[in-house]
């Protein structure tokens, strides 16, 4: 069965360090995939994208992705936190080749301390 | 070029009572996924409409119903309420069907049912 897991319910990083949200996948095929963040009360906007070639993606925001086939992953990373990114992070897969449902994981919630 | 919007904001319902969404497309975009986010979890995908008609739907009953306009706009209907139909109902659009295609969100209905 197609899956998302995203293992961490919430983090929380000091403004400035580092950040890895996990996310490992269940499909038949290679998947599309994608992070989107949620703020409170809005909708979600799409931070990267990972479709073929170059398996680390860049987005916005200063976030980037490493798609590894052989571990199911594709884990989002930030060199640097800022007070601002603080929100659910959503992981999802789409379907590689037509089809139409995009499944997305349960999120991870990422708190920011100054 | 005006983004995704969703009316209501909010709404209460009653058990057993119908309730009608809409969502406005972004100018160019033929597609349109609905998606259910109960609290504390990742969108699950209802269906997509793709140039008027149904093209795929997620394992929700049939009183989750919708529409597709000409103008590419969509409606969600659901009948019968339910206290589980709780939840942040969310529309995105995109420029065509298919995996790949970047799907831009609204903000969301948050639709409570007492």
């Amino acid at each position: 069965a197609q899956s998302v897991t995203q293992p961490d319910i919430h983090i929380t990083v000091s403004e400035g360090a580092s950040l890895e949200l996990r996310c490992n996948y269940s499909y038949g095929a290679t998947p599309y995939l994608f992070w989107y963040v949620q703020s409170p009360g809005q909708g979600l906007q799409l931070l990267l994208k990972y479709f073929s070639g170059d398996t680390l993606v860049q987005g916005i925001k200063g976030f980037e992705a490493e798609f590894k086939r052989s571990q199911s992953s594709f884990n989002l990373r930030k060199p640097s936190v800022h007070w601002s990114d603080a929100a659910e992070y959503f992981c999802a897969v789409g379907p590689h080749t037509g089809g139409f449902k995009t499944i997305f994981g349960a999120g991870t919630r990422l708190f920011v301390k100054a | 070029e005006t983004g995704v919007t969703q009316s209501p904001t909010h709404l209460i319902k009653t058990r057993g009572q119908q309730v009608t969404l809409r969502c406005s497309s972004q100018s160019g975009h033929n597609t349109v996924s609905w998606y259910q986010q109960a609290l504390g979890q990742g969108p699950q995908f209802i269906f997509q409409y793709y140039r008027e008609e149904e093209n795929g739907r997620g394992n929700f009953p049939p009183r989750f119903s919708g529409l597709q306009f000409p103008n590419y706009s969509s409606e969600l209907n659901v009948n019968a309420l339910e206290l589980d139909d709780s939840a942040l109902y969310l529309c995105a659009s995109s420029a065509t069907s298919g995996g790949y295609n970047e799907q831009f969100f609204g903000p969301g209905t948050r639709l409570t049912v007492l």
